[in-house]
């Protein structure tokens, strides 16, 4: 079974630039997940998606940062203007509709300079 | 109050001794508890899930849970350089996971 697919896995941009995040979770898993975490930090939820609607997407900051999943399936996280602080890896995860276990996909690295 | 709070470490033990790991958590009505391992620059993998109080084993692995103290607790035993990692607690309410901040264990051969 494939896993949680990301792209790409890293990039450096400068402040104030854009940046866009792709992932494709496990065939079938309806719901999907975006962490971001910082060096020395757990992982932090910024939105979850059930099938193509939001759930929950209190951390996520709205001014910069955007993320749709489109026909329920593969979902793309963007962020502009980068700031400093967004320099991350940024999880992509997902699990079955009602299932308790998320699996993790290589994660996306991100330096803003 | 953090959601997760685990103890900060780092955590150095010998090989073929016990690495004791503590997590509490702050929403009484969290029903599922996790603990994923997290190798350097690599994503978290899930080794071990516990839903009911009491201890549940996995190989080298213990997980023990006590829902009335809010606490959960990883124990490897027969610790293994390989072991050598940042594990981090994860508790679930409503589907949405909450992670602590992770604690590194190094294992020294």
């Amino acid at each position: 079974e494939a896993g949680v697919a990301q792209s790409p896995r890293y990039k450096i941009i400068e402040k104030r630039q854009s940046v866009a995040f792709w992932c494709n979770p496990i065939s079938g898993h309806a719901t999907l997940y975006w962490y971001q975490q910082i060096l020395g930090q757990g992982p932090k939820l910024l939105i979850q998606f059930q099938n193509n609607g939001v759930v929950d997407d209190s951390q996520l900051p709205k001014d910069r940062f955007s993320a749709e999943r489109l026909k329920g399936v593969d979902s793309t996280l963007k962020i502009q203007p980068a700031k400093l602080e967004d320099s991350a890896v940024y999880l992509c995860a997902s699990s079955s509709a009602g299932g308790n276990t998320i699996y993790f996909g290589e994660g996306s690295w991100l330096t803003v300079v | 109050q953090k959601e997760v709070e685990q103890n900060s470490g780092p955590l150095s033990v010998p090989e073929g001794a016990i690495a004791s790991l503590n997590c509490t958590y702050s929403d009484r009505v969290s029903q599922s508890f996790f603990w994923y391992r997290q190798y350097s620059g690599k994503s978290p993998e899930l080794i071990m899930s516990i839903y009911s109080n009491g201890d549940k084993e996995d190989g080298r692995f213990t997980a023990q849970l006590n829902k009335a103290s809010q606490y959960v607790s990883l124990l490897i035993r027969d610790s293994q350089p390989s072991d050598s990692a940042t594990y981090l607690c994860a508790v679930n309410n409503d589907y949405k996971l909450s992670f602590g901040a992770g604690t590194t264990v190094t294992v020294r051969a």
